[in-house]
């Protein structure tokens, strides 16, 4: 089973400023079958990134992934304030299809 | 456009058993591998299992605290695939959400409030 670890558990910024959430794998993801999601309270997450570095549909571009192998990374270039959530990231290359434990990012 | 949409959540006594459903559209679902999802209140996602699609045996798999409890199944003729839970325990109050990957990119459904309390 493939472990992710996200880091670091609690990220505290300020609106402007650049985010960057790391997702590290015990082994690697095949095919960088790795996702990343977002999560705000009471609502279901929301894809916003696959394939490591693919956004998904209508995600704005101060999203960014990028990694391969075992260390992937989520960058948001300057936070709005909508964007303080939880994220979690995901692995779908190997069985079971992991989760990282989270990563709360929180206003400064 | 693809949808998923659960249902059969709700209350349900521990050592109880609850069948959910997910109906599919906007994809070819014969020949999707199916997984389900889950996530407590206040915790993290937790990927449930899967099965594959029939020309791969629809073979199951099951995360560690659900197997031999839970079984994954599916209907072709209509587009849905099903979680069948036994034994439920209290840890197993969540919402779950059936989920679709495609080249990488997933699809979640809305997801089905399950809840274990006597």
């Amino acid at each position: 089973e493939i472990v992710l670890t996200q880091s670091p558990g609690t990220l505290s910024l300020s609106p402007g400023e650049r985010a960057t959430l790391s997702c590290r794998a015990s082994q690697s993801v095949s095919s960088s079958c790795l996702a990343w999601y977002q999560q705000r309270p009471g609502q279901a997450p929301r894809l916003l990134i696959y394939n490591a570095s693919s956004r998904a549909t209508g995600i704005p571009d101060r999203f960014s992934g990028s990694g391969s192998g075992t260390d992937f990374t989520l960058t948001i270039s300057r936070l709005e304030p909508e964007d303080f959530a939880v994220y979690h990231c995901q692995q779908c290359g190997s069985s079971p299809y992991t989760f990282g434990q989270g990563t709360k990012l929180e206003i400064k | 456009e693809v949808q998923l949409v659960e249902s059969g959540g709700g209350l349900v006594k521990p050592g109880g058993s609850l069948r959910l459903s997910c109906v599919a559209s906007g994809f070819t679902f014969s020949n999707a591998w199916m997984n389900w999802v889950r996530q407590a209140p206040g915790k993290g996602l937790e990927w449930v299992g899967r099965v594959k699609r029939k020309t791969d045996g629809e073979t199951t798999e099951y995360a560690a605290p659900v197997k031999g409890r839970f079984t994954i199944s599916r209907d072709d003729s209509k587009n849905t695939l099903y979680l069948q839970m036994n034994s439920l325990k209290t840890e197993d109050t969540a919402v779950y959400y059936c989920a679709y990957y495609v080249s990488g990119r997933p699809y979640w459904g809305q997801g089905t409030l399950v809840t274990v309390s006597s």
